[in-house]
C-alpha cells in the first residue's frame, strides 16, 4: 500500500529564516506530487505540482520554491520566510484522486 | 465565478438528523468527482467517489447531476463523529489534468 510522509509535523521559524519541508511517498512509482498551503479556517491553495523528477509547475508566484530530486521526494523551500507564510502545508500524491500527508504546521514569528 | 463552489456553513444539526451538502462546478467537461473529509487541524481524507449512477457507503450517499453541474453528499443518522469540514473535488482534463478543491462545508453535529 502507498504511504506519504511529511516532516516536521510542526515548525516555528523567525521571519527571514530559510525553510525546507520534505515529503516522501512509498509504495508507488512516478506519482504526481503536490504542495498545498491552508491558512487557518480557509481552503486549500495549490502551490506547486510535479509530474516527474525535475518537473515543477508553480501555481502562485511567491517566495517559495519546490524541487523534486527523486521520483518519490518533493521538497518545499524558502530562502527568507515572511509572516504570511504561516499555515498548514500539505503534500499529496495522486494517480487520479489525491492522498495527503499529515501536514506541517508552520508558524512564522 | 469560482470553478468549484460550496456553501461554507456551518451546518449545525442534532445527532440523528439527515443533512445534505451541494457543490457546484463550472467546467462542464469535468470528469471525476469526490468528497473528502477534513477534521480540525488534520489532513483531508478521501471519503468517497461520486458516480453518475450515485453511490452509497453506509450512512453516506453521493450523487452527481451533470445537467445542473452539481454533486451532493447526504449523511443520514448523523453522529457526533461526523463533525468535520467536507470538501468537494472536481477533476477535469481540458487543457491539462486539473484537480480543483472546494473551500469546504463545515458540519457540527450536536448531542
Amino acid at each position: 500500500s502507498q504511504t506519504i510522509h511529511q516532516w516536521p509535523a510542526t515548525l516555528v521559524q523567525p521571519v527571514g529564516s530559510p525553510l525546507s519541508l520534505e515529503c516522501t511517498v512509498e509504495g508507488t512509482s512516478n506519482p504526481n506530487l503536490y504542495w498545498y498551503r491552508q491558512a487557518a479556517g480557509r481552503g486549500l491553495q495549490l502551490l506547486f505540482y510535479s509530474v516527474g523528477i525535475g518537473q515543477i509547475s508553480s501555481e502562485v508566484p511567491q517566495n517559495l520554491s519546490a524541487s523534486r530530486p527523486q521520483d518519490r521526494q518533493f521538497i518545499l523551500s524558502s530562502k527568507k520566510l515572511l509572516l504570511s507564510d504561516s499555515g498548514f502545508y500539505l503534500c499529496a500524491w495522486a494517480r487520479r484522486e489525491q492522498f495527503f500527508g499529515p501536514g506541517t504546521r508552520l508558524t512564522v514569528l | 465565478r469560482k470553478e468549484v463552489e460550496q456553501d461554507p456553513g456551518p451546518f449545525n444539526v442534532p445527532e440523528g438528523a439527515t443533512v445534505a451538502f451541494n457543490c457546484t462546478y463550472s467546467n462542464s467537461a469535468s470528469q471525476s468527482f469526490f468528497w473528502y473529509r477534513q477534521d480540525c487541524r488534520k489532513e483531508p481524507k478521501l471519503l468517497m467517489s461520486v458516480y453518475s449512477s450515485g453511490n452509497e457507503d453506509g450512512r453516506f450517499t453521493a450523487q452527481l447531476n451533470r445537467a445542473s453541474q452539481y454533486i451532493s453528499l447526504l449523511i443520514r443518522d448523523s453522529k457526533l463523529s461526523d463533525s468535520a469540514t467536507y470538501l468537494c473535488v472536481v477533476i477535469s482534463n481540458t487543457g491539462g489534468f486539473k484537480t480543483i478543491f472546494g473551500a469546504g462545508t463545515r458540519l457540527f453535529v450536536k448531542a
